[in-house]
C-alpha cells in the first residue's frame, strides 16, 4: 500500500532564505507523485508533479521536486522564499491501481520578513 | 472557463439534519472525488467515481451518501448518522489516467451546531 510522509507540519524561512519541504513515500511499484499548495480556505493547487519521466521536476512558481528512488523521497525545493509563498503545502502519491490520491498530512509555511 | 465549482462556501446546520453539498465540474473529465480535510490531518477520502452510475467508498465513508448521475455532477449528503460532520469539504476531478492530477474546487465549510 502506498504511504506518503511529510516531515515537519510547520517550517518557517526568512524572506530570500531556501525553502526545503520534506515528502518521503512508501510503494510497492514506482508511483506518481504530486505537490500542492493550499491557500487559507481555499481549494488545492498542483504545484508540480512526477510521472516516471524527468527526475528533476519543475513546477509553477519557482518550485521543483527531485525524486530519489534510493532515498524514496520527493522533497520540494524554492531557492528563494517570497512573502506570498506562505501556505500549507501537500506531498500526495497516486494509489495503485486507483485513480485517488493518497495525502501526506501538510506542511504549513511561514515566511517571516 | 473550465473548472470545478463549490456551493455553498459556507453552510451551517443543526445536528441531526442531512445536507447536501453540491459540486460541478465542465472540465468533461470521467473521474470526480469527495474529500474531507481536519487540521493536522491532510485531506481523506470520503466517495470517488470514476465513471457516471458508479462510485465507490473511499477510507471514511460512513454517514456520507454520494450519487453520479451526471457526468459533471457528483453531490455528497452528510447524513445525521455522521458523528462528527464539522469540517472542510473539498470536491476534486481528474481524467481517467493515472498520470493526470486533481484539480479541486473551493471547498465547502460545513458546521453543524
Amino acid at each position: 500500500a502506498q504511504s506518503v510522509t511529510q516531515l515537519g507540519s510547520h517550517v518557517s524561512v526568512s524572506e530570500g532564505a531556501l525553502v526545503l519541504l520534506r515528502c518521503n513515500y512508501s510503494s510497492s511499484v514506482p508511483p506518481y507523485l504530486f505537490w500542492y499548495v493550499q491557500y487559507p480556505n481555499q481549494g488545492l493547487q498542483l504545484l508540480l508533479k512526477y510521472t516516471s519521466a524527468a527526475t528533476l521536476v519543475k513546477g509553477i512558481n519557482g518550485f521543483e521536486a527531485e525524486f530519489k528512488k534510493s532515498e524514496t523521497s520527493f522533497h520540494l525545493t524554492k531557492p528563494s522564499a517570497h512573502m506570498s509563498d506562505a501556505a500549507e503545502y501537500f506531498c500526495a502519491v497516486r494509489q495503485t491501481g486507483a485513480n485517488n490520491l493518497f495525502f501526506g498530512t501538510g506542511t504549513r509555511l511561514t515566511v517571516i520578513p | 472557463d473550465g473548472g470545478i465549482t463549490q456551493s455553498p462556501k459556507y453552510l451551517f446546520r443543526k445536528e441531526g439534519q442531512n445536507v447536501t453539498l453540491s459540486c460541478e465540474q465542465n472540465l468533461n473529465h470521467d473521474a470526480m472525488y469527495w474529500y474531507r480535510q481536519d487540521p493536522g490531518q491532510g485531506l481523506r477520502l470520503i466517495y470517488y467515481s470514476q465513471i457516471v452510475n458508479d462510485f465507490q467508498k473511499g477510507d471514511i465513508a460512513e454517514g456520507y451518501s454520494v450519487s453520479r448521475e451526471k457526468k459533471e455532477s457528483f453531490p455528497l449528503t452528510v447524513t445525521s448518522a455522521q458523528k462528527n460532520p464539522t469540517a472542510f469539504y473539498l470536491c476534486a476531478s481528474s481524467w481517467g489516467d493515472m498520470r493526470y492530477e486533481q484539480y479541486f474546487g473551493p471547498g465547502t465549510r460545513l458546521t453543524v451546531t
